[in-house]
């Protein structure tokens, strides 16, 4: 069965450093991924998505992530936080043959101090 | 299109009560899905629509829990005699298909006291 770990379940930064979010995620068949991104007081936001092609993908807000296959891993990164990327971000994998499904990690609450 | 939209926003009932949620998806969309959330974890999976077929229920979804989407357009959430182990964030999303990811509504808060 499929299923998704977050590694960090918080990662507090200092503004304008670098930051890594870890997921990996494990299953039989191909997968899609997904990371979202709950902002306060918000909803879930679809933050960037993997379906196939390139590894690497990118938001508009300046994150991307790396599918890596042989690590079954689709960590998020940024090279420079800032205060408003402070948020719970989560990992989600839909494995092809599923409908649609997303199964989630547990969150990674990212803190961005000044 | 204004989004996923869920009503009421936050419910607080008694343990033992009847409860029932509604979600209005993006009209488009023929894909609706219902997860819980609780305090510290991601959201987890309840069940599924495609137009207005219920295509999977979650184990872990009890016979208390119920969903329906009459004529493929709007759903609910029913659930009957309500636990304190119940309260949490219910979300509706809504989605063309896999490829597209999801829309979320803002969630229902259940607290059952």
């Amino acid at each position: 069965a499929q299923s998704v770990t977050q590694l960090d379940s918080q990662v507090p930064v200092f503004e304008e450093a670098p930051v890594e979010l870890r997921c990996n995620y494990s299953s039989s068949v191909s997968v899609y991924l997904f990371w979202y991104v709950q902002y306060p007081n918000q909803g879930l936001q679809l933050l960037l998505k993997y379906l196939s092609g390139s590894t690497l993908v990118e938001s508009i807000n300046g994150f991307e992530a790396e599918f890596n296959k042989s690590q079954t891993s689709f960590h998020l990164r940024k090279p420079s936080v800032h205060i408003s990327d402070t948020a719970e971000y989560f990992c989600a994998v839909s494995e092809w043959n599923q409908g649609g499904k997303l199964i989630f990690g547990q969150g990674t609450e990212l803190s961005v101090k000044p | 299109d204004t989004g996923v939209s869920q009503d009421p926003r936050h419910k607080i009932t008694k343990r033992g009560q009847n409860v029932t949620f509604r979600c209005d998806p993006i009209s488009e969309h023929n894909r609706l899905y219902w997860y819980r959330q609780t305090l510290g974890q991601g959201p987890e999976f309840l069940t599924y629509f495609q137009n207005e077929a219920q295509l999977e229920k979650s184990r872990l979804l009890s016979d208390r829990f119920s969903a329906e989407r009459p004529k493929g357009s709007f759903s609910t959430l029913e659930i009957q005699r309500t636990e304190q182990g119940d309260s949490a964030m219910y979300l509706c999303a809504s989605s063309f298909g896999t490829a597209y990811g999801y829309t979320f509504g803002s969630g229902t808060r259940l607290t059952v006291v």
